[in-house]
């Protein structure tokens, strides 16, 4: 079985200040985790994917995650944040499934709220 | 090269309507999945589909059914709408389905059942 985490559900920080959304995750075999963002009134947005290759993912946005398998964590970090990344960011994990398919389960969502 | 469009943006109906919502993939992507996404209830996967074939459901009623034509354009359709199914409802595509492909995703079409 397989299941997210999201630990926070709003996230203040200062723009130039860092950015440390939290994501947990539960399977029962090596995951495929994904971060996604929505912004408001769009769809969502590809940030970075792991995918069982190094465990230090770099995406876009100069957003970056660790796949930490002794802590079950995939926590999303930037250096220093911009009033553009204000939105709405969703963990997903993923795995296949014996049918052929590939299951999806996204966490809660951290909005991020981002201050001049 | 276009993204994924999904149509209408908007919708308004009523209890004991049915309706039906339609996404169209990216070019050459061959895989389609729905998702419903609530205040309430977050983003929940509905179904995805792959080559005309139903690969993966949810766990939603049997008012929600969904298909996929040849060319990989998918509709969903929720017949006997309940107050309950008022939601964004996002289509995503992707070259193929499994771990390395990325999904993109649609607007999607916002469901207000009265």
């Amino acid at each position: 079985a397989q299941s997210v985490t999201q630990l926070d559900s709003h996230v203040s920080v200062s723009e130039g200040t860092p950015v440390l959304l939290r994501c947990n995750y539960s399977s029962s075999y090596s995951p495929s985790l994904f971060w996604y963002v929505q912004h408001p009134n769009k769809g969502l947005q590809l940030l970075l994917k792991y995918t069982s290759a190094a465990t230090l993912v770099k995406g876009i946005n100069g957003f970056e995650a660790e796949f930490k398998k002794s802590e079950t964590s995939f926590h999303l970090t930037k250096p220093s944040a911009h009033m553009s990344d204000a939105a709405e960011y969703f963990c997903v994990v993923g795995g296949p499934l014996y049918t052929g398919g590939f299951k999806t389960i996204f966490g809660a969502g951290t909005r991020l709220f981002v201050k001049a | 090269k276009a993204g994924v469009t999904q149509t209408p943006r908007y919708l308004i109906k009523t209890r004991g309507q049915q309706v039906t919502l339609s996404c169209s993939p990216i070019s050459g992507h061959r895989s389609v999945s729905w998702y419903q996404q609530t205040p309430g209830q977050g983003l929940q996967f509905l179904f995805e589909y792959f080559s005309e074939t139903q690969r993966n459901k949810g766990n939603f009623p049997g008012r929600f059914s969904g298909r996929q034509f040849s060319n990989s354009r998918s509709e969903m359709n929720v017949s006997t709408l309940e107050l309950g199914d008022s939601a964004l409802y996002l289509c995503a595509s992707s070259l193929g389905t499994g771990v390395g492909h990325e999904q993109f995703f649609g607007p999607g079409t916002r469901l207000t059942v009265l």
